[in-house]
């Protein structure tokens, strides 16, 4: 069974420049997160879906970020205009919504990521 | 203070050691404990998983969870070259799915 597919792996752009990043989940996996890891830390959650629906999206810098989950299955994260802090490593991720499996805690699988450089 | 703390390292083992690797959190509602492994240019996939206090194991890894310290653990018993990664703890609060991580710790272990 594929994993979480992501493009590109890697992006460089100069500030002020948009980008976007795009996620297919594991099949059947109806909740979606993108995290975002800085150099050295922990990935951080940005935006977490249900479905199509964007269910905690509290850690999402909304003035420059915005993500879209059409038909529940793809994801698309951006970011305009792009920042020199915006470099980091963007991961997605997906899980069965909690109790599928009959356990309230559901795996998140994570994808490989996408390596933004900033400029 | 961050909600996970956790030791960066480097750790660096020659092959066939004992590993210890810790975390501590200061925030009591977390219940589900988590130790992932991200290799180098990759995402991190999960290792172990533990809900609330005590003790599993799984092969050569060994996760504990003291509730009461508000300490984890996770034990490699007889490392190989391939265990080479880091290794993030990560924790939530059950109903919440927001994971939150630690730093991660960079283990080498040396042929």
């Amino acid at each position: 069974e594929a994993g979480v597919v992501q493009s590109p792996r890697y992006k460089i752009i100069e500030k002020k420049q948009p980008v976007a990043f795009w996620c297919n989940p594991i099949s059947g996996h109806n909740t979606l997160y993108w995290y975002r890891q800085n150099l050295g830390q922990g990935p951080e959650l940005l935006i977490r879906y249900e479905n199509e629906e964007a269910v905690d999206d509290s850690q999402l810098p909304k003035d420059r970020f915005s993500a879209e989950r059409l038909k529940g299955v793809d994801s698309t994260l951006k970011i305009q205009p792009a920042e020199l802090g915006d470099s980091a490593v963007y991961l997605c991720a997906s899980s069965l919504k909690p109790g599928t499996s009959g356990r309230e805690q559901e795996t998140q699988y994570f994808g490989p990521g996408t390596r933004l450089l900033v400029l | 203070q961050k909600e996970v703390e956790q030791d960066p390292g480097p750790l660096s083992v020659p092959e066939g050691a004992i590993v210890s690797l810790n975390c501590t959190y200061s925030n009591s509602a977390f219940q589900y404990f988590m130790w992932y492994r991200q290799y180098s240019r990759k995402g991190p996939e999960l290792l172990m998983y533990t809900y609330s206090s005590g003790n599993k194991e799984d092969g050569r890894f060994t996760a504990q969870v003291d509730k009461s310290s508000k300490y984890i653990s996770l034990f490699i018993r007889d490392s190989q070259p391939s265990d080479s990664a880091t290794y993030l703890c990560a924790m939530n609060k059950g109903s919440n799915y927001k994971l939150t991580f630690g730093k991660g710790t960079l283990l080498t272990v040396n042929p």
